[in-house]
């Protein structure tokens, strides 16, 4: 039982390129979400899915799609990259229905020079 | 406007009880209010969630008055291990992590 998965853990990306953040749960969860925390501060949520074929923005989507593949996966797609998305990505699942209480994956630290 | 206002740090001793307070003015009215910890290079972890009134697990108390504006996590006679950053998780017009408080314990 891994929880959540995310990949990579780790990238690095000049201007303008493109890349697709994984994120997996093994929990059987309705809710995927995706959040960024900049240096020293809290996190904002990006995306969310209440439940498989839903999406629903955050506080700031602005720079991101997001695909809920099915009930396990959700990815944050970056199309052009730009150095004020340097931030670390962190996805987590819930089991919905009202309950907040997620579960987080380990992050992926993302440089764009 | 702040959505939600936590004290940025606050430190105590080991042994002690902490409380840390969410403010939240504008809170959804059919929604948790959740509390997670954080350590370093990690993602946070959940804690304890409630509607209203006191709830209490096996980590935290958590305390929200019948106007739902505000939240106190308590946390029970601290330890090192405790240090951490605290966030409160509501839903304003989106889901909103708090600003975070920093608690630093001492031996």
């Amino acid at each position: 039982n891994a929880g959540v998965t995310q990949t990579p853990k780790f990238q690095v990306l000049k201007t303008g390129q493109s890349m697709t953040l994984q994120c997996a749960q093994d929990m059987n969860h309705n809710s995927m979400y995706w959040y960024r925390q900049d240096p020293g501060m809290g996190l904002r949520l990006i995306y969310y899915s209440a439940s498989e074929g839903t999406t629903d923005k955050g506080e700031v989507p602005n720079g991101y799609n997001v695909s809920r593949l099915n009930k396990r996966e959700f990815s944050l797609r970056l199309e052009s990259a730009a150095p004020s998305q340097t931030s670390v990505y962190f996805c987590a699942s819930s089991a919905g229905q009202g309950s907040y209480e997620q579960y987080f994956g380990p992050g992926t630290r993302l440089t764009v020079t | 406007l702040a959505k939600t206002t936590q004290p940025i740090s606050m430190d105590s001793y080991e042994g002690q009880e902490v409380n840390i307070t969410c403010s939240h003015n504008n809170i959804a009215t059919n929604d948790y209010i959740t509390w997670y910890q954080q350590f370093p290079s990690q993602g946070p972890r959940f804690i304890i969630q409630g509607y209203k009134t006191k709830v209490t697990n096996e980590v935290a108390s958590l305390f929200i008055p019948a106007d739902r504006k505000s939240s106190t996590l308590s946390l029970p006679p601290v330890s090192l291990s405790d240090t951490a950053v605290y966030y409160c998780l509501v839903v304003l017009d989106k889901l909103i992590f708090g600003t975070g408080t920093r608690l630093q314990v001492f031996p």
